[in-house]
């Protein structure tokens, strides 16, 4: 199946640094939706944004709705141990559907 | 609030058995997902329902998967027969993206 591109594909950093990374497609959004991800759980939801340009914030985190509406960023400020995980973009291509793709994912590691 | 459940957590299976997935969805959501997780293709969609009803099965990969929601409140993924292929970890999520559950780790042997 089609899958978004992510990256970087994984990191490592030290705590307190401030972490970015992208998503990309062929082909225009509508939504744009990130998630992490940690061992043996499902994905939980940490930002939706529905229009082009629209800037978000979660507490340290931050995700923004490319202008072009064929990218999407998430920015994590002070990074800290539990921020530890793997990290997916999810789109939606089609008004009126709910058949989000999913990207590749970022697998996110940081030294204490 | 007990969130989406998911049963059993761990399975393990010989190839041509069936297997039966379960997925208990939150009170009140509309909308509920099936998806499978793997290294190769990472996660899928497999099919959707709104209001218990089937919106898009178009990514159910084969005749042998089959899924149903007979109310608001349990649906069933169902393989049969099963492959090893078929590994993954297959997770149920309610409302238009939002919360998932904890996933069923299927192994096919």
């Amino acid at each position: 199946g089609q899958q978004l591109n992510q990256s970087p594909q994984s990191m490592f950093i030290q705590e307190g640094e401030d972490v970015s990374m992208n998503c990309t497609s062929s082909s225009i959004f509508n939504t744009w939706l990130w998630y992490k991800q940690d061992p043996g759980e499902g994905p939980v939801l940490l930002i939706a944004l529905y229009k082009a340009g629209e800037l978000t914030s979660n507490g340290r985190l931050t995700a923004q709705f490319g202008i072009t509406r064929k990218d999407s960023f998430l920015n994590i400020s002070a990074s800290i141990p539990s921020d530890v995980g793997i990290y997916f973009c999810a789109g939606l291509s089609t008004s009126g559907t709910y058949k989000y793709i999913f990207g590749t994912g970022t697998r996110l590691k940081v030294l204490a | 609030d007990a969130g989406v459940i998911q049963s059993p957590r761990h399975e393990v299976t010989e190839m041509g058995q069936e297997v039966t997935l379960r997925c208990k969805p939150i009170s009140g959501h509309d909308y509920l997902f099936w998806y499978r997780q793997t290294m190769m293709r990472g996660l899928e969609l497999l099919i959707y329902f709104n209001n218990n009803v089937p919106i898009d099965d178009s990514g159910m990969p084969e005749d042998r998967f089959s899924a149903k929601m007979p109310n608001a409140s349990f649906s069933t993924l169902k393989i049969q027969p099963s492959e090893p292929r078929d590994s993954a970890v297959y997770f149920c999520a309610t409302t238009t993206g939002g919360t998932f559950g904890s996933g069923t780790r299927l192994t096919v042997v």
